[in-house]
């Protein structure tokens, strides 16, 4: 069963940052906290991924909470090409990626 | 970066027969590969993980005799679709790990089966 919770939605203005939640309070020491995103009908792709610090890429950035019990994929100027199905994953680098609902965006003009 | 490729992208047969969907590591050599499926509206689901050389392991509920998967070499993992039913239609996507130093698994863009 996957250990995250995520709202099921969030609409968000073309150019302004987007927050997307997530909850894994569940998460045990050695479970990496990844995000990846689906955009309708193809395969999932990678966004950023991290353990216990703050993470940036090209793409995102996550914010880790010291406790590690929650974080927030950051998307600084949201586009209407990031409209997707963003899933929020905990797991064991090697093991299977276990998705769950995922949040819907809708970034909006 | 690592790239996966899913072929057919799309394919429509009879009830009764069997479909073969391959999934290619292009770039990395892929000791592991994982296939799931995805219902209209629904989240992936994990259908099982294939190691090469090695038997794939089956997520509960999943039929090993009805979805063949083989792992034949470190690029490619294919599943076949055994006597398939309408109810069999779904988008199926692979993914593959094993990629020198990274841990992060790269997805195909899927194959969609619709079964008549």
């Amino acid at each position: 069963d996957a250990k995250t919770t995520q709202p099921p939605s969030m609409d968000c203005a073309e150019g302004r940052a987007a927050n997307l939640p997530c909850n894994h309070s569940t998460i045990s020491g050695n479970e990496y906290v990844y995000w990846y995103r689906q955009i309708h009908s193809q395969g999932p792709q990678y966004i950023i991924h991290g353990l216990k610090n703050n993470e940036t890429n090209e793409m995102a950035s996550l914010i880790i909470t010291e406790d590690r019990k929650s974080s927030t994929l950051i998307l600084p100027h949201a586009t209407l090409r990031d409209t997707a199905v963003y899933y929020c994953i905990v797991r064991v680098n090697t093991d299977k990626l276990i998705f769950g609902t995922g949040t819907r965006l809708q970034v909006f003009p | 970066g690592a790239v996966v490729s899913q072929h057919p992208s799309w394919v429509i047969c009879k009830s009764g027969t069997s479909v073969k969907i391959e999934c290619r590591s292009l770039d990395f050599q892929a000791t592991t590969m994982f296939w799931y499926r995805q219902f209209p509206k629904q989240s992936l689901m994990l259908m099982a993980t294939s190691n090469e050389g090695s038997k794939a392991t089956y997520e509960q509920g999943v039929e090993k005799d009805k979805f063949l998967i083989n792992h034949a070499s470190l690029t490619l993992s294919t599943l076949t679709v055994t006597s398939a039913h309408p109810e069999d239609s779904s988008f199926y996507i692979c993914s593959a790990s094993g990629e020198l130093g990274t841990n992060v698994l790269t997805f195909g863009a899927g194959s969609r089966l619709t079964v008549l």
